[in-house]
């Protein structure tokens, strides 16, 4: 029973913005969108995480729709650094990370 | 710089012999994780401990045990009973008040010959 839907694979070009989407239709009231990614062969790295309004932080955008049945991450400048699986994640914001689950996500290719 | 130190990088291991791979983090973190990802996989969760001297299963805790004897410190054994333990073994860790925002160490990965 997945929580969110991902494309399996993504392309962008260096120096131009990329969006990385994500379903999450069944989505509880108390749920907040997580983003994280990992570079091939490393421990995943956290990115930035809502509820409903958008937020940005210093690596990223994230667009929550009104409805939150859906996101995008926006990276605003893509580097090959950026090159990873990102994982878009359903979960309560307190309590137990147990709850956090990582599927196949995305993987971005970032092409010079 | 603080962060979770996971050691070895690599290990090789021959089939019937457990192994113990290490993690130790210097985030004052209640909480910490093990997880095992294999090729073109998510990750799925092994063990996972709230606070000293207590941990639960995750969802493949079948073959893997763990300790958490000090806070800084949660070592995950592979025994032999684990039928397929060659993976890459990630450990994190998470301040136990706010966002559930993992800490990852950089993983372990083990090839049992």
């Amino acid at each position: 029973d997945a929580k969110t839907t991902q494309p399996t694979s993504m392309d962008c070009a260096e120096g131009r913005a990329a969006n990385l989407p994500c379903n999450h239709s069944t989505i509880s009231g108390n749920e907040y969108v997580y983003w994280y990614r990992q570079i091939h062969s490393q421990g995943p790295q956290y990115i930035i995480h809502g509820l409903k309004n958008n937020e940005t932080n210093e690596m990223a955008s994230l667009i929550i729709t009104e409805d939150r049945k859906s996101s995008t991450l926006i990276l605003p400048h893509a580097t090959l650094r950026d090159t990873a699986v990102y994982y878009c994640i359903v979960s309560p914001d307190s309590g137990s990370a147990r709850q956090l689950t990582f599927g196949s996500g995305t993987q971005l290719t970032v092409l010079p | 710089d603080g962060g979770i130190t996971q050691s070895p990088k690599y290990l090789f291991r021959k089939e019937g012999q457990n192994v113990t791979l290490s993690c130790e983090q210097n985030l004052n973190h209640d909480a910490m994780y093990w997880y095992r990802q294999d090729p073109g996989q998510g990750l799925r969760l092994i063990y996972y401990s709230q606070i000293v001297n207590d941990f639960q299963k995750g969802d493949i805790a079948e073959g893997y045990s763990v300790s958490r004897e000090k806070k800084e410190s949660f070592p995950l054994t592979v025994t032999s009973a684990q039928k397929n333990p060659t993976a890459f073994y990630l450990c994190a860790s998470r301040g136990l008040t706010g966002a559930n925002v993992l800490t990852f160490g950089a993983g372990s990965r083990l090839t049992v010959l």
